[in-house]
């Protein structure tokens, strides 16, 4: 299975300042179709996951645009421009390249 | 408004089955692959099976594979997991989620919506 690690585990952020989060993958996510799948989710606590991102960098309807993620290959980022109160929570990246699908184990976005 | 909202999850006892259900609505449900994904407390996330829309494919993660059925009604809207010899370990949120596929085109290869989650509590 593809091990997703991501880095740090737990980030204290300040109200408005940015916050960044990074995934590396045991194996390439590039799959055949040339697509790759690597995603974002936000969890919020007590809640089911939602989605930010997907293939790397394409924001999901809703999502507000001081969300953006980058990365190609095996290394990913996800980066909060300002962050905001509503932002904390765990982070997971995730990626549907290979079966079975694999998370990372999140990383907790908590305010200072 | 895509919904799935899951229920049938509750407290049981090692070694016995149990089966929870996932109702959806908002969207044309035979046309979507289907999955379930598990969260034990305070753990991350866990892909334990995958289901086409047409149910000609499906895949397990290997910590259920022999033990958890998926399986669906598309004429019900329904996505259900039927799950036997329950271990301590299987004691997790049970989400219902939908992968997003295609649409116009673009592939999102992810799940793009979750159900609320339902608890399933294996114990003695």
């Amino acid at each position: 299975d593809i091990v997703m690690t991501q880095t740090p585990l737990s980030s204290p952020v300040t109200l408005g300042q940015p916050a960044s989060i990074s995934c590396r993958s045991s194996q390439s996510l590039v799959h055949s179709d040339g697509n790759t799948y690597l995603s974002w989710l936000h969890q919020r606590p007590g809640q089911p996951p939602r989605l930010l991102i997907y293939k790397i960098s394409n924001r999901f309807s809703g999502v507000p645009d001081r969300f953006s993620g980058s990365g190609a290959g095996t290394d990913f980022t996800l980066k909060i421009s300002r962050v905001e109160a509503e932002d904390v929570g765990f982070y997971y990246c995730a990626q549907a390249t290979h079966s079975p699908w694999t998370f990372g184990q999140g990383t907790k976005v908590e305010i200072k | 408004e895509v919904q799935l909202v899951e229920s049938g999850g509750g407290l049981v006892k090692p070694g016995v089955s149990l089966r929870v259900s996932c109702a959806a609505s908002g969207f044309t449900f035979s046309t979507y692959n289907m999955i379930w994904v598990r969260q034990a407390p305070g753990m991350g996330l866990e892909w334990i099976a995958l289901i086409t829309g047409d149910s000609s494919i499906i895949s397990y993660g290997d910590s259920v594979k022999g033990r958890f059925t998926i399986s669906r009604d598309n004429a019900k809207n329904s996505l259900f997991l039927q799950m036997s010899s329950l271990r301590v370990e299987d004691t997790a949120v049970y989400y219902c989620a939908r992968d997003g596929g295609c649409s116009g085109g673009n592939c999102y290869g992810t799940i793009d919506y979750w159900g609320q989650g339902t608890q399933v509590t294996v114990s003695s």
